[in-house]
């Protein structure tokens, strides 16, 4: 079955760091773009990072260029999102996601960032 | 930097109508990088139309998409009381992903 799991989701306060992971099980993982998406309480969805199967090119939106970074380990299956100088406005499930021509085909249920103090 | 625009913002209707939602975007697009999502409470995305018309496995064929250039449709010709949730736009281009903000469709 595929699967993708995410973890490492938390509360941390303004200006922290939380490095989330997500592991992915069933398909060949390095033939996938994977992305991170997060969704703001009762707000819409919003791509925060890409990164291609070699993990070579990465790409972010501004609003969080510079603050997050996204790689992957593909010897263990697994996609990682650092995240830098978190901000109130961080707060959001985080989704990991599975990428084939540009569309988010499979999703895992997302891990909750709090950035609070 | 595209932005797609998606309307109305709440579609209140009733099992057995049509439910036309729509979803606009800032310059012309490839329809072969638009996609569709659904999204009930609690519950995280499922893609449901890639390539702006295509459904993806599983989907009902009461669930359809269309369009092209800066104006994509989905329409939902029969509602049933799983369709009831939000929906959303999305598109990939120049390395850079974007979804509009949702069209909820309500009872």
């Amino acid at each position: 079955e595929v699967q993708l799991l995410e973890s490492g989701g938390g509360l941390v306060q303004p200006g922290g760091s939380l490095r989330l992971f997500c592991a992915a099980s069933g398909f060949t993982f390095d033939d996938y773009v994977m992305n991170w998406v997060r969704q703001a309480p009762g707000k819409g969805l919003e791509w925060v990072s890409g990164v291609a199967g070699s993990g070579r090119n990465t790409w972010y939106p501004a609003s969080v260029t510079g603050r997050f970074t996204i790689s992957r380990d593909n010897s263990k299956n697994t996609v990682y999102l650092q995240m830098n100088s978190l901000r109130a406005e961080d707060t959001a499930i985080y989704y990991c996601a599975r990428t084939t021509s540009g569309t988010f085909d499979i999703w895992g249920r997302g891990t909750m960032v709090t950035v609070s103090s | 930097e595209i932005v797609l625009t998606q309307s109305p913002g709440t579609l209140s209707l009733s099992s057995g109508e049509r439910a036309t939602l729509s979803c606009r975007a800032s310059q012309t697009v490839s329809s072969t990088y638009l996609a569709w999502y659904q999204q009930k409470p609690g519950q995280a995305p499922r893609l449901i139309i890639y390539g702006a018309s295509s459904r993806a496995t599983g989907v009902p064929d009461r669930i359809s998409g269309s369009g092209s250039g800066t104006d994509f449709t989905l329409t939902i010709s029969k509602l049933e009381p799983e369709d009831f949730a939000v929906y959303y736009c999305q598109h990939y281009g120049d390395s850079l992903w974007a979804f509009g903000q949702g069209t909820k469709v309500e009872i």
